[in-house]
């Protein structure tokens, strides 16, 4: 099956600097990709959905200017958490949709978990 | 390697039960869950199980044998809403989601 990935899967920073965290499609080009959040034993928060070539869709409530969402290729796509605090703490899940008439299917990626301190 | 298996698609009965399984195999494990999700939605959380044995919670319930490498999901009293996507996720020793492709579950008048 198809599978995403996600780089890294662990990160711990300090209050105030930036974190990137990359998705990847690894055996097929996905038009759109999904950045959700999750606390723990909660359901998957979606933040924004980002679009290859244009302009990310954020969720009411997500601050745009703090999570920089990049799709610049049809395999990758980067969230950027600007100036982290420690309520930003969490797993951070990406989902990429191939489309092409699989437009029901998203594949998810394994998780990356920020730690601020 | 890590693996996930779980049925591509099951069709059931309204008012009926069904159970959907998952057999997994990961790098250590830091539980499993059960989420679903309808078509064009976000996942929604079901249930987190971490020790053996069966969670009930209203008309779904989960169950997991750590022994076994496998967990399922029971569905009571089934409505035309819950036709959707079950998703069985195990958690490995990074606490890493290991996801499975996903159950279709179809619910029939």
């Amino acid at each position: 099956g198809a599978v995403v990935s996600q780089h890294p899967s662990r990160v711990i920073c300090k209050s105030g600097t930036s974190v990137k965290i990359e998705c990847r499609s690894l055996d097929f080009q996905a038009t759109t990709m999904f950045w959700y959040r999750q606390f723990p034993k909660k359901s998957l928060m979606l933040m924004a959905t980002s679009n290859e070539g244009s302009k990310a869709t954020y969720e009411q409530g997500v601050e745009k200017d703090k999570f920089l969402i990049n799709h610049a290729s049809l395999t990758l796509s980067t969230l950027t958490v600007t100036s982290a605090h420690p309520e930003d703490s969490s797993f951070y899940i990406c989902s990429a949709n191939p489309g092409q008439g699989d437009t029901d299917t998203q594949y998810f990626g394994p998780g990356t978990r920020l730690t601020v301190l | 390697g890590q693996n996930i298996d779980q049925p591509t698609e099951m069709t059931a009965t309204e008012g009926a039960i069904v159970q959907i399984n998952c057999t997994y195999q990961t790098s250590g494990f830091n539980g499993l869950f059960w989420y679903q999700q309808h078509a064009g939605e976000a996942p929604t959380f079901l249930s987190y199980n971490v020790l053996d044995g069966l969670e009930e919670k209203g008309r779904f319930s989960s169950f997991l044998s750590r022994s076994k490498g496998y967990s399922y999901l029971l569905l009571k009293e089934l409505q035309m809403k819950d036709s959707a996507s079950y998703l069985c996720a195990p958690m490995d020793s990074n606490y890493q989601l290991i996801w499975g492709a996903g159950t279709k579950l179809i619910i029939k008048p």
